[in-house]
């Protein structure tokens, strides 16, 4: 079976322009996370998705938004991008809501120039 | 608030000895712990996970030590080889009904041939 796939692997944009990165979870599992990662630090949690709903969200301005499709792949989109927003954006499914292990995916590197 | 946090952010070793990586967690609610490790250009992979209820849990060449009177966490690596060199992560999650983990910083291993 693959594992979490992401896409674009890499990609540059400017301030004020706006990104999505996509996730395709493990087969069968039906919740998809979302993590930022800037250089140096470890991740920190954005969005959790569920069935399509949203459980949880993380610490981050409404620049952030994301959703969860009928197949539980997900989509992630920020708005208005800063500077401050380049890092490495990470995908993770588990099985069920909340229990089990994260899967992470290699993750989607943006760079904010 | 919850923080996770490490006490080395490098660690060097020689192939064949034994590793152990400390993290100290701030959140007594946490129910959950977890070992990622994550090479460069890489999302985390997990390595070893355990329940508050427990205090030791082994796995292949990697035991997981939990202290909770302290909030204390570690990883111990037998017979460290190259391909362990690594960044690795603590991480915990709080009993919050859906799947957020929260990240340290990380400890940077290195280990010579």
């Amino acid at each position: 079976d693959a594992g979490v796939t992401q896409s674009p692997t890499h990609l540059i944009k400017t301030r004020g322009q706006q990104v999505t990165l996509r996730c395709s979870p493990i087969s069968g599992h039906k919740s998809v996370s979302w993590y930022q990662q800037v250089l140096g630090q470890g991740p920190q949690f954005i969005f959790q998705y569920y069935e399509k709903e949203e459980r949880g969200r993380g610490n981050f301005p409404d620049r952030f938004s994301a959703r969860q499709f009928p197949n539980y792949s997900s989509e992630l989109n920020v708005n208005a991008l800063l500077l401050g927003d380049s890092a490495l954006y990470l995908c993770a499914s588990i099985y069920s809501s909340n229990t089990g292990e994260l899967f992470f995916g290699e993750g989607s590197r943006l760079t904010v120039l | 608030g919850e923080s996770v946090g490490l006490h080395l952010p490098t660690l060097s070793v020689q192939e064949g000895d034994n590793s152990i990586i400390n993290c100290a967690y701030s959140n007594s609610a946490s129910d959950y712990f977890i070992w990622y490790k994550q090479e460069s250009g890489k999302g985390p992979q997990f390595i070893i996970d355990i329940r508050s209820n427990m205090d030791k849990r082994q796995g292949q060449r990697v035991t997981v030590l939990l202290n909770k009177t302290v909030k204390h966490l570690s990883l111990q690596i037998a017979a460290t080889q190259p391909g362990d060199s690594a960044v690795y992560f603590c991480a915990e999650r709080a009993n919050t009904g859906f799947q957020k983990l929260v990240f340290g910083t990380g400890t940077r291993l290195l280990v010579s041939p």
